[in-house]
């Protein structure tokens, strides 16, 4: 099973900074890495697959980069509805495998 | 407009079985391959089992297997999850996923609201 190892656990960051998620896999994944956001009480929600593609509808400050087994997500100006739980999941091998999640929370 | 409602979560005594339902909506049900993610209370996201398209391929996560069986109905829009020999450490909020594309890699663009199965003596 590829582990998927989140940090920071929690990132707490003040609205209008630059927050930086990581994501390491335990063995490559290729580009087949997605981001979701999570709210509380709310079902995840697709923000990048693909390692680097935005899904439909999410803004422009989100970007993600990486491939193989170092992954990194960016919210370039974080807004007050940005502050969620992120996790990234691989979906190269079976069985399919989420990080652990990173908390964003109002510094 | 995409819909996923999961149905059929509650409680369930340990060793006993639930069925979770899934009504789709709002896409061509038959072209996409669906999961089960779960979610224990205060922790973090688990897959637990995906079935192909047409329903010749599934799989599962290791916790699961041998106890949970994931089907669908494509004449009826549904995805399913029949759940046996229930443990505690099954309680959390099911969803039900739709994947992005008609064929792999398996992303996740909707998901259900979650049905929460709790089980418990």
């Amino acid at each position: 099973e590829i582990v998927m190892t989140q940090s920071p656990a929690t990132l707490s960051v003040s609205p209008g900074e630059r927050a930086t998620l990581s994501c390491r896999a335990s063995q490559s994944v290729s580009s087949n890495l997605a981001w979701y956001q999570q709210k509380p009480g709310q079902a995840p929600r697709l923000l990048i697959y693909g390692a680097s593609t935005r899904a439909t509808g999410i803004p422009a400050r989100f970007s993600a980069s990486g491939s193989g087994t170092e992954f990194t997500l960016t919210i370039s100006s974080l807004q007050s509805e940005d502050f969620a739980v992120y996790y990234c999941q691989q979906v190269s091998h079976w069985p399919l495998t989420f990080g652990g999640g990173t908390k964003v929370e109002i510094k | 407009e995409v819909q996923l409602l999961e149905s059929g979560g509650g409680l369930a005594q340990p060793g006993g079985s639930l069925r979770l339902s899934c009504a789709a909506s709002g896409f061509t049900f038959s072209s996409y391959a669906m999961s089960w993610v779960r979610q224990a209370p205060g922790k973090g996201l688990e897959w637990v089992s995906l079935i192909g398209d047409n329903g010749d391929f599934t799989n599962y996560a290791d916790s699961v297997k041998g106890r949970f069986t994931i089907s669908r109905d494509n004449s009826r829009d549904t995805l399913y999850l029949q759940m046996n020999s229930l443990r505690a450490e099954d309680t959390a909020v099911y969803y039900c996923t739709k994947d992005l594309n008609g064929y792999p890699p398996h992303f996740f663009d909707y998901w259900g609201q979650g049905s929460l199965v709790t089980v418990s003596s």
